[in-house]
């Protein structure tokens, strides 16, 4: 399988907690974002990578947030002190640069379910 | 401040049938428009776009129409199939280094056999 990876699928913590999520890209793609989507919304933009360089953050990514992507490949989004209004659906996104228009390419993303 | 609205949450049409999905937008600057569908437990599928040059873009059983002066895309699918029944969510690009997508809510696509 060539598409976005995420791990894991399903993550059940309690309040208070830590967490990571781990994207691997389709490979080559150099652009990467996360998005997060509640019930009944469509995703929303958290933060970008180009290669390595975190270059936008979206003010909805809390200082408890924090996005790393070391060697331009795997991405992890990391959610400290964790809250009940973090539960989502976490997504990963990427894309090449083969074309300006080129379009985003989701992964099946991690559910985040805080007790 | 919702950017990229989809007013209607459902809709049902019948097999065979055309399907209209509406979005409205609020931002000028943006310059291209996308079509995600979405089934349970996946992530969003990229469907079909569309840039701002443009008024029309068609891909098989998919077309995607644009009109600027009234901040308005639509999608039509024709024939609907009852494999099409999923969340539908428009996107918008912005403009700029990053480029990431503004969704709107989704509209739920149920095509009845």
């Amino acid at each position: 399988d060539t598409g976005v990876s995420q791990n894991p699928r399903h993550k059940i913590t309690k309040r208070g907690q830590n967490v990571t999520f781990r994207c691997d890209p389709i490979s080559e793609h150099n652009r990467l974002y996360w998005y997060r989507q509640t019930l009944g919304q469509g995703p929303e933009f958290l933060t970008y990578f180009q290669n390595e360089a975190q270059l936008e953050k979206s003010r909805l990514l809390s200082d408890r947030f924090s996005a790393e992507r070391p060697k331009g490949s795997f991405s992890t989004l990391e959610i400290q002190r964790t809250e009940q209004g973090d539960s989502a659906m976490y997504l990963c996104a990427t894309a090449g640069e083969s074309s300006y228009n080129s379009p985003l390419h989701f992964g099946n993303g991690t559910r985040l379910t805080v007790t | 401040d919702q950017q990229v609205k989809q007013n209607s949450p459902s809709l049902s049409v019948q097999e065979g049938r055309i399907s209209i999905l509406n979005c409205d937008y609020t931002n000028s600057m943006f310059d291209y428009f996308l079509w995600y569908k979405k089934y349970p437990a996946e992530g969003p599928t990229f469907l079909i776009s569309i840039s701002s040059i443009k008024d029309k873009n068609e891909d098989g059983r998919f077309t995607v129409f644009l009109n600027k002066s009234a901040k308005h895309l639509s999608l039509h699918i024709v024939p609907s199939q009852p494999g099409d029944s999923a969340v539908y969510f428009c996107a918008a690009r912005s403009t700029g280094s990053a480029r990431q997508l503004t969704f709107g809510s989704g509209t739920q696509l149920t095509v009845l056999p």
